[in-house]
């Protein structure tokens, strides 16, 4: 059974706040791993798709790195805005399986 | 495209009473997958489909789940009878093949009482 790990489980910041989280993953038979942001009473959407170890993605405030040797993954997330408030999930997969996902982590940020 | 598309949103039923959800996936999108969301378990896949043939569906939970994918735009779950147990949010999602980027519906969030 694949497990995909990630923590915190739930992260409370002030507004302009940086933070980050992880997400764990097994380090063999990598293919690609996914990001996805979940706000409240939506569907997921698609983040990031990381694929190369090393790989460092980018988009607005929001940025990802990728270390497949050892099975990690960090969420970066710069000067946090109420609007990031949302579920963070990541997802892996071996290339011939569908996405596992983790159970994600959940950013509240404070005005 | 319209993206996936659930129907319905909601649904309130009596335990025992037999429920179906159902999906309509992005065209041209190969994969389908029904997971469901709980506090618990998080995202879990209970089946996924490609070319409409059912590939896995070790995470059905029980005999009383079934899926089917009839046509290339379309699949239910079927829950019967339905127990209380089962109340959560199911999402439908699809994909090009198995492991690319997936896209969500908006889910149908099912209660049993």
């Amino acid at each position: 059974i694949l497990n995909v790990e990630q923590s915190p489980q739930s992260l409370h910041v002030q507004e302009g706040d940086s933070t980050n989280f992880t997400c764990s993953f097994p380090s063999s038979n990598f293919y690609a791993l996914h990001w996805y942001r979940w706000e409240t009473a939506k569907s997921p959407e698609a983040l990031f798709v990381m694929t190369l170890n090393g790989d460092e993605k980018k988009k607005g405030r929001i940025s990802a790195t990728l270390n497949t040797k050892e099975g990690y993954s960090y969420l970066y997330i710069k000067g946090s805005q109420p609007e990031d408030s949302a579920t963070y999930l990541c997802a892996f997969t071996s290339g011939n399986t569908p996405l596992v996902f983790g159970k994600g982590t959940r950013l509240s940020v404070i005005a | 495209d319209a993206g996936v598309i659930q129907s319905p949103r909601h649904e309130v039923t009596e335990m025992g009473q037999e429920v179906t959800l159902r999906c309509k996936p992005i065209s041209g999108h190969n994969s389908l997958f029904w997971y469901r969301q709980t506090m618990m378990r998080g995202l879990e896949l209970l089946i996924y489909f490609n070319n409409n043939v059912p590939i896995d569906d070790s995470g059905m939970p029980e005999d009383r789940f079934s899926a089917k994918m009839p046509n290339a735009s379309f699949s239910t779950l079927k829950i019967q009878p339905s127990e209380p147990r089962d109340s959560a949010v199911y999402f439908c999602a699809s994909s090009l093949i198995i492991y690319t980027e997936a896209f969500f519906g908006q889910g149908t969030r099912l209660t049993v009482v």
